[in-house]
């Protein structure tokens, strides 16, 4: 069973762009979230898609955003872009099947360059 | 979610048990512990996860003792590749899909 595929793993990009980062789940997996990992601020949590919704989002500007699409694959974006948002970013995805089962199941992350 | 306590860094010996301790003394009783791992530069992976009764699965134990305020995470027979940051979490899953990551243990594995 293929992981988790997270594109492009390598990015290099200058303050005040955008950027948008994919991720592939697990076949069968309905739940994906996002993770952002700094040197200083270790693994914090992003946001989390089921079904295409929306269903929890940690404490990030609106600058950052997500959408999930109805194959479940996501995509997150980050508009105007600071040299903060250097980091990896770590998607995860989940069966979901209920809330007491609740392994995720990380992918390798793209690491994001802010110039 | 209750927070949890683990030591910032410990070595073992290649072969022998590594024993991770972390507390959750404030834990409610629907909470359960999970642990996964971070191998330098990769995503983390999931190891193993229970709520009172001990659980063992291919990668290891989970022990929680009866009043559920700690518990153990035993690699049983360490090897060089276990080398990792290790984080003990405490998640209810009620109506909060996400887990909140620690600092973790970093477990050195010696040769």
């Amino acid at each position: 069973k293929a992981g988790v595929t997270q594109t492009p793993r390598y990015l290099i990009k200058t303050r005040g762009q955008q950027v948008t980062l994919s991720c592939s789940p697990i076949s069968g997996h309905r739940s994906v979230s996002w993770y952002q990992q700094t040197p200083g601020q270790g693994l914090q949590f992003l946001f989390e898609y089921f079904s295409e919704t929306q269903r929890n989002k940690g404490n990030f500007p609106g600058r950052f955003s997500g959408r999930q699409f109805s194959n479940s694959r996501s995509e997150m974006n980050v508009s105007t872009l600071e040299l903060g948002d250097s980091a990896l970013y770590l998607c995860a995805s989940s069966r979901a099947r209920d809330s007491h089962s609740y392994e995720q199941y990380f992918g390798p992350g793209t690491r994001l360059t802010v110039t | 979610d209750a927070k949890t306590t683990q030591p910032p860094s410990m070595d073992c010996a290649e072969g022998r048990a590594a024993n991770l301790p972390c507390n959750h003394s404030t834990i409610s009783g629907n909470e359960y512990v999970y642990w996964y791992r971070q191998i330098h530069s990769q995503g983390p992976q999931y190891i193993i996860h229970g709520l009172k009764n001990n659980e063992t699965n291919e990668m290891a134990s989970l022990i929680i003792t009866e009043d559920r305020k700690s518990s153990t995470l035993i690699l049983p027979h360490a090897t060089l590749r276990d080398t990792a940051v290790y984080y003990c979490i405490v998640y209810s899953g009620a109506g909060s899909y996400q887990l909140t990551f620690g600092k973790g243990t970093k477990l050195s594995v010696i040769p």
